[in-house]
């Protein structure tokens, strides 16, 4: 594998439940980001971890938990997600200086 | 709060004109652009970096502009193909260091007709 990798590449889930998005990248990078793409709205960065600490939520509600086990893979947990977070989540890495950021393919969720 | 938009939202061209994608944003301290290409239904591929300190920069038939001090960014396409057709993203980042903030514009979607 190589770049950034995102798991599932699809999701459909009711509002009760819980489910976990993955991320992992391949590029010895020390920062990891998610962004949020929703339709006719600019991507909206979610949550920032630099050198495996978190450094930015950007006013996230809580039914969303990031976790950054190590430099190379953050997680999303979801629970009792609203149809409105429908959206396309992206992952991305970048060194923190340079801050050059690469993308994952994206999880495509559909909340119920 | 920074603010990036581009213009146009959409458009179509033949194949093979040359072509310019704008970008403009409203606070002029950023520390570099980013100009992203998105198919549809797929994440992100970066094009083109401009650090805040240069002008422009190339690859292929890609080439980026940077005018910071009056807060524009052009993308030139030459030649154009339709495999060039996608969704070209442009964002801008305020800082250094940890928790630094890329700003998207809502993109330019491009079309390129045989």
């Amino acid at each position: 594998e190589t770049g950034v990798t995102q798991t599932p590449r699809h999701l459909v889930m009711g509002m009760t439940n819980k489910k976990s998005l993955k991320c992992e990248q391949h590029l010895g990078h020390n920062a990891m980001y998610w962004y949020k793409q929703s339709a006719k709205k600019p991507l909206e960065l979610m949550f920032v971890y630099s050198l495996e600490e978190r450094v930015e939520n950007n006013s996230v509600p809580s039914r969303f938990s990031p976790e950054c086990p190590n430099s190379s893979h953050l997680f999303l947990h979801l629970h009792t997600l609203q149809p409105e977070d429908s959206a396309l989540y992206l992952c991305a890495s970048s060194q923190v200086v340079p801050n050059e950021q690469f993308f994952g393919p994206g999880t495509r969720l559909t909340v119920l | 709060k920074q603010e990036v938009t581009q213009i146009p939202a959409a458009l179509s061209v033949p194949e093979g004109e040359n072509l310019v994608l704008n970008c403009s944003f409203t606070d002029s301290a950023i520390y570099n652009l980013q100009w992203f290409r998105q198919d549809p239904g797929k994440g992100l591929t970066s094009l083109l970096l401009i650090q805040s300190s240069q002008r422009e920069q190339t690859s292929g038939r890609l080439n980026a502009s940077l005018d910071k001090s009056s807060g524009r960014s052009t993308l030139y396409i030459a030649a154009s193909q339709p495999g060039d057709s996608a969704t070209y993203l442009c964002a801008v980042l305020m800082g250094t260091g940890g928790g630094n903030k890329l700003t998207f514009g809502t993109g330019t979607q491009l079309k390129v007709e045989l």
